[in-house]
């Protein structure tokens, strides 16, 4: 399975957008990318999947360049309440056995 | 979506006995997944618990110390034999989501926070 790579952490402020990369090098063919999100005492939500090009939601947006060996989770505008650690997996659409990296813990301050 | 519940939310118990976790679905599933989350990281992946068959372990993870029932498409449980205190985790219950022949998210329960003393 594809590992990825995120950054630890990041920090932002309220009304900015907020870019978190992800990298996926050894990503298969039949791979799809997903984002989950993540507060303290919850399950992970689920926030967007793509396979490539651009996906956009109510919620996010996801980019994935041609090589599909990194995507970037975009969240528009930013508030205390997005403050939380994102995670991006890497598997096969199939089925939901995912392996979680490290994620990124998101700190949106005012 | 599927909402899961989770039974007990946490609990404290003494190391050397068993706790047994109940994952319940409000609809039928055919893949059920069990996960640890160790204090400050990551989810880990323990095993697939699929109806009426054995479940499938991650490495690192054996029958002996976490047995899984799954007796229908709806419930699972996770057991957690002769804990020690490395064993204080959250367990978390997830299940396969979306329509059709592709599954776009997993859904997860609130998760059981487990203390061992």
């Amino acid at each position: 399975l594809a590992k990825t790579t995120q950054p630890i952490s990041m920090d932002s402020y309220e009304g900015q957008e907020v870019n978190i990369t992800c990298s996926h090098n050894n990503i298969a063919t039949n791979d799809y990318i997903t984002w989950y999100q993540q507060f303290p005492s919850q399950g992970p939500r689920f926030i967007i999947q793509g396979y490539k090009t651009k996906v956009t939601n109510e919620v996010a947006s996801l980019f994935i360049p041609a090589d599909r060996k990194s995507s970037t989770l975009s969240l528009p505008r930013v508030s205390l309440s997005d403050t939380a650690v994102y995670y991006c997996l890497v598997g096969d659409g199939n089925f939901n056995k995912f392996y979680f990296g490290s994620g990124t813990k998101l700190n949106v301050k005012p | 979506s599927a909402v899961i519940s989770q039974k007990p939310s946490r609990d404290i118990c003494q190391r050397g006995t068993s706790l047994t976790i109940q994952c319940q679905v409000d609809s039928q599933v055919t893949m059920m997944f069990w996960y640890r989350q160790q204090p400050g990281q990551s989810l880990t992946l323990i095993a697939t618990a699929n109806q009426g068959s054995e479940a499938t372990y991650e490495s690192g993870f054996v029958i002996d110390k976490f047995p899984i029932s799954r007796p229908n498409l709806t419930f699972s449980t996770l057991t957690v034999s002769n804990m020690s205190p490395e064993d204080s985790s959250i367990y978390l219950c997830s299940v396969e989501g979306g329509t059709g022949g592709r599954n776009t998210e997993a859904f997860f329960g609130q998760g059981t926070r487990l203390t061992v003393v």
